[in-house]
């Protein structure tokens, strides 16, 4: 089967910096992404894995190890609009787009 | 504007009463796939499409079924509707393939309550 683990919540105060981490068992794995999820809103596409090592876009940055299965996404300089719920997602194979996703973590950030 | 647009936002209906969601994606996408979403369990996914009449089973198939008569459309079909299926239900589309980076576009989700 395919498992992916990550914390259920997290808080933390505007400007800070948060890591929140992802691991996965799965039988196949062609990347991980990031989605970020508002109350109410759809999953939008926050980053992408597919090498060992750290992806920066803006605040946000997404680390892979392949070798520890985990990986994790930083978000910098928190706002309160970065409250939202995170899912890693795993691409299981390497043409269907298969994904498998996380149980999410819900991030709330304290004024 | 690019976008993945479901139908019905907000649906209600009863046990046994056939059902459509429907979902359609106006990038040219080759690949869609339907989503559940239940508390603590993340997105599951029912069911994904490669291409035109190319469909295959994801993790929780089971009561539902899809069709892919044409590239743009991609319609969820609950015939006996119970109501385990009470979820939130997203649509996706990407470009798929052997593409590096293929990120999925979802739309704004349809609420199912099956009483």
């Amino acid at each position: 089967g395919q498992s992916l683990e990550q914390p259920s919540e997290v808080t933390a105060v505007e400007g800070a910096i948060v890591q929140i981490n992802c691991t996965y068992q799965t039988s196949g794995f062609y990347g991980l992404s990031w989605y970020q999820q508002h109350d109410g809103g759809a999953p939008t596409f926050l980053s992408y894995n597919a090498l060992d090592g750290l992806e920066e876009t803006g605040r946000f940055s997404s680390f892979l190890s392949r070798s520890d299965s985990y990986g994790y996404l930083l978000l910098q300089e928190l706002q309160m609009k970065d409250s939202a719920s995170y899912f890693c997602a795993v691409r299981l194979d390497n043409y269907g787009q298969n994904f498998v996703f996380g149980p999410g973590t819900r991030l709330s950030v304290l004024p | 504007e690019a976008q993945v647009t479901q139908n019905p936002r907000y649906l209600i209906t009863v046990t046994g009463k056939k059902l459509t969601v429907t979902c359609s994606q106006n990038m040219n996408h080759e690949y869609m796939s339907w989503y559940r979403q239940d508390p603590g369990l993340g997105l599951r996914q029912i069911y994904y499409s490669m291409n035109v009449e190319v469909t295959d089973k994801g993790d929780v198939p089971e009561g539902y079924k899809v069709s892919r008569k044409e590239k743009r459309n991609f319609p969820l079909i609950l015939e006996s509707p119970s109501p385990n299926q009470t979820s939130l239900y997203f649509c996706a589309s990407s470009l798929g393939g052997d593409t590096y980076n293929s990120p999925l576009h979802f739309g704004n989700g349809t609420r199912l309550t099956v009483t």
